[in-house]
């Protein structure tokens, strides 16, 4: 079975672009998450949706970052205008309906210049 | 506020030895945890979960045992192996109805000396 699939693995762009991370969640998982993971803050929750309507967006450092689930079968993280403090590696997970346990992607590296 | 946290940021092992990695957790209404595995350059893998009604469950060569007392969560690994280095974290979750967010610890780096 297909885990979590994220794309792309690796992105580098230069500060002020616009940057599009995009998660497929495992087949029947309702729940999906978005983290974001750096050396210094570990990984953080940004947001997550449940049936495709977000939860909790709390985590979402600021107005730069959005996050839209259009359908049970994807979802995206937009960062604009990108800067270089947001270079992480960025991590989508998803859980069954009701079930703590989230299956995690591989992430996706991203550095902004 | 709380959170989860790991009392060793590094633990070496000899091949073969077992491994006890701590996690402390400081919120008293979590009622779920869990342990993910990191290798370098991939995503967190699930190892481990244990309910709060639990103390102490078993899995392949792991085993978590939990003391509500004290809010400690370990996890042993035994006979490690060169391919359990990895950074180990523990998460919790929660007891809030309707929450399925887990709250992460830093991670400990587990390095297996062959």
């Amino acid at each position: 079975d297909a885990g979590v699939i994220q794309s792309p693995r690796h992105e580098v762009t230069e500060m002020g672009q616009e940057v599009t991370l995009r998660c497929k969640p495992i087949s029947g998982h309702n729940s999906l998450f978005w983290y974001r993971q750096t050396m210094m803050r570990g990984l953080e929750l940004l947001i997550y949706f449940n049936n495709n309507v977000p939860i909790d967006d709390s985590g979402m450092p600021e107005d730069r970052f959005s996050a839209k689930m259009p359908n049970a079968s994807f979802s995206t993280l937009k960062i604009q205008p990108s800067e270089p403090r947001d270079s992480a590696v960025y991590f989508c997970a998803s859980s069954f309906p009701n079930v703590e346990t989230q299956y995690f992607g591989p992430g996706t590296r991203l550095l902004v210049l | 506020g709380e959170s989860v946290g790991l009392h060793l940021p590094t633990l070496s092992v000899q091949e073969g030895d077992n491994s006890i990695i701590n996690c402390a957790y400081s919120n008293s209404a979590s009622d779920y945890f869990i342990w993910y595995k990191q290798e370098s350059g991939k995503g967190p893998q699930f190892i481990i979960d244990i309910r709060s009604n639990m103390d102490k469950r078993q899995g392949q060569r792991v085993t978590v045992l939990l003391n509500k007392t004290v809010k400690h969560l370990s996890l042993q690994i035994a006979a490690t192996q060169p391919g359990d280095s990895a950074v180990y974290f523990c998460a919790e979750k929660n007891s809030g109805a309707g929450s399925y967010q887990l709250t992460f610890g830093k991670g400990t780096k587990l390095s297996v000396i062959p």
